[in-house]
């Protein structure tokens, strides 16, 4: 049973547009939503995260949208740099327990072509 | 240390043999996650440690599978009679709050094939 969903496994955009990466969950006692990004032979690194409180947060070129009523959320990269090529992953949190376990998705490749 | 360390960083084991893998998170960190990637799949979650609690177990595959922690800080997590499907990128994190998942450490990973 997928809990977290990540459709998409890759994405390919141009230097300087719009990255969007999307993720959608199916349990609704998910409270804590995050992105992590990852590069190959490293562990992924956290890149940003909402509460179900919110439905945007923004951190400099990320924006993370939440739809809690379509159990979705996406990540938005404006502009997207080559850099940016990596996989992402979205991952959830809930009051399972409160222990900070993460239930991640499949991840999206994303590759910034030049 | 500075990061999550986790030893070795690549093991080729032969189908049946049993596998240790290491993992030293960052000093001071309470909460110890184990994780595994295979191939094309997702971060799948293994077990938890926090502290002097029992562990979160519920996501070991199977009986096969083992972990502990030694006074609160190193990890191991152990494979017996590893299996194919047993290969996999196996990630350890730790956290200094088990109730803050943002704050999350990620180890590089070790890279487990069985043959």
């Amino acid at each position: 049973d997928q809990q977290v969903k990540q459709n998409s496994p890759s994405l390919s955009v141009q230097e300087g547009r719009i990255s969007i990466l999307n993720c959608d969950y199916t349990n609704s006692m998910f409270d804590y939503f995050l992105w992590y990004k990852k590069y190959p032979a490293e562990g992924p690194t956290f890149l940003i995260s909402i509460s179900s409180i919110k439905d945007k947060n923004e951190d400099g070129r990320f924006t993370v949208f939440l739809n809690k009523s379509a159990k979705h959320l996406s990540l938005h990269i404006v502009p997207s740099q080559p850099g940016d090529s990596a996989v992402y992953f979205c991952a959830a949190s809930g009051k399972m327990g409160n222990t900070g376990k993460l239930i991640f998705g499949q991840g999206t490749t994303l590759q910034v072509k030049p | 240390g500075a990061g999550v360390s986790q030893s070795p960083s690549n093991k080729v084991t032969e189908k049946g043999k049993d596998v240790e893998l290491r993992c030293d998170p960052i000093s001071g960190h309470t909460a110890l996650y184990w994780y595994r990637q295979s191939l094309g799949q997702g971060l799948e979650f293994l077990i938890y440690f926090q502290g002097n609690s029992a562990p979160d177990k519920s996501g070991l595959p199977s009986d096969r599978f083992s972990a502990e922690r030694t006074g609160g800080s190193v990890s191991t997590l152990t494979i017996q009679r590893t299996q194919q499907e047993d290969s996999a990128v196996y990630l350890c994190a730790s956290s200094l709050d088990a109730g803050k998942p943002y704050g999350y450490t990620f180890g590089s990973g070790t890279r487990l094939t069985v043959v």
